[in-house]
Parts: structure tokens; sequence; C-alpha cells
């Protein structure tokens, strides 16, 4: 069964704070993805990765860096958290965008 | 900037009826076209994908692609409580490796 973990699963952070949030696959996957969430947006796309050491902008990078330093580990980072960042965030994984995608159990981030 | 959008944006059915969702996506050189189902609290896992013009069948669950009219329907026969969920469609096939989502659709099926 492929597996993605996400940390932490919920963060409270402060307005121009810095958070990074961690995922990791044992799935042996090349493609990995960071989503957002918010009511009535469905899932869009922040970052996106193909290949260890290299990450693509998605729909809405802005305010948002994305580290893929190995296949498993895909990280999002906010350097400066803002109020309209308060969302959950998905990591997901896929061997190929005409394969399943995997979905870790998200991350609530509040930002105060 | 590809588009994907769903409709209803929620959807309530009888128990044992038929729920249909639809979705439209603006790139006709997308490649598959998936559904998600998302419960309260949980990620989005895969129900069922299409890649070639036509329906494809599995279990309760029928998709249909029309790739001329960029529009992609799913239909579940004899809806259950447990189907209730949120429904997303997914399309890739535009830069290497981007999927893109639509805002999703909330099914509720009423006992």
């Amino acid at each position: 069964e492929a597996a993605v973990t996400q940390s932490p699963r919920s963060k409270v952070a402060v307005t121009g704070g810095k958070v990074t949030l961690s995922c990791h696959q044992t799935n042996n996957h090349d493609y990995m993805y960071w989503y957002r969430q918010d009511t009535g947006h469905g899932l869009r796309l922040i970052h996106y990765s193909y290949v260890a050491d290299s990450t693509e902008k998605g729909d809405i990078p802005d305010g948002y860096k994305a580290s893929r330093p190995s296949q498993e580990n895909f990280s999002l980072i906010l350097e400066l958290a803002s109020l309209s960042q308060t969302a959950v965030y998905f990591c997901a994984s896929t061997a190929g965008t005409e394969n399943t995608l995997y979905f870790g159990a998200g991350t609530r981030l509040s930002v105060l | 900037q590809e588009k994907v959008q769903q409709s209803p944006e929620s959807l309530i059915v009888p128990e044992g009826a038929m729920s249909s969702l639809n979705c439209t996506f603006s790139n006709s050189a997308s490649q598959s076209i998936w559904w998600y189902q998302q419960h309260p609290g949980k990620g989005p896992e895969a129900l069922i994908s299409i890649f070639s013009n036509g329906n494809k069948k599995e279990g309760r669950l029928t998709v249909y692609l029309n790739r001329a009219s960029l529009h992609v329907s799913l239909h579940i026969r004899d809806s259950q409580p447990s189907d209730s969920a949120v429904y997303l469609c997914a399309v890739s096939g535009y830069n290497q490796g981007k999927l893109i989502f639509g805002q999703g659709t909330k099914l509720s099926i009423k006992p």
C-alpha cells in the first residue's frame, strides 16, 4: 500500500513567522505535489516536482517555496506566513501522471 | 491557465438513486481524467480514471468522456449513505507532471 506521511498534522503559526511542512513517501514515486484546500476552491496546486533537486511552480506559488532534497522527501516552506495562508495542505505522490495519485492525511495550518 | 470546472457544487440524492456529477476541462490535449473521493478530515482517494472517449464501468461507477465537448461525467448507481463525500475531478497532460483539480462536488445521500 502506497504511503505518504505529512508532518505536522496541524500547526498554529504567527504572522510573519517561518513555517515548514514536511512530506515523506515510501512508494519510490518520482512525482510529488503540494496542494492547498480551501472551502469552495477544491485543491489548488502550489508546487510540484518530478525529480529530486528540482521543483516546478504550480498555479498559486506566490508566498511559497518548495524543496525536494531526495526522491522520498518534499517540503513546503512559508518564509513569511500570512493570514491568507490559513488552509489545509495536502502532499501527494505518483509514479506518473497517468497513475493513481496517493495523498497524505493533510496538515491543517492556522496563521494568527 | 488550465481550468477544470465541476457542477453542481452540491447534490442531495435519495438512497438507492443514481448520482450524476459533471466536469469540464479547458484543454483537449489533456491525457487522463480522474475522479477522487474525499471524506471529511481525510485526504482524497482515487476512484476511477478514463483516457479514451466513451465510457468505463467499474462496479457501481460509470464514467463518460467526450473530448470534443471537453466534458466528463461520473454516475454512481444505487447510491449509499457511505457515498456521501466530496468528489474531485482531476485532469493531467498539461505541462509535464501537472495535475489540475476542479473545485469539487459535495454529494449527500439521504436515507
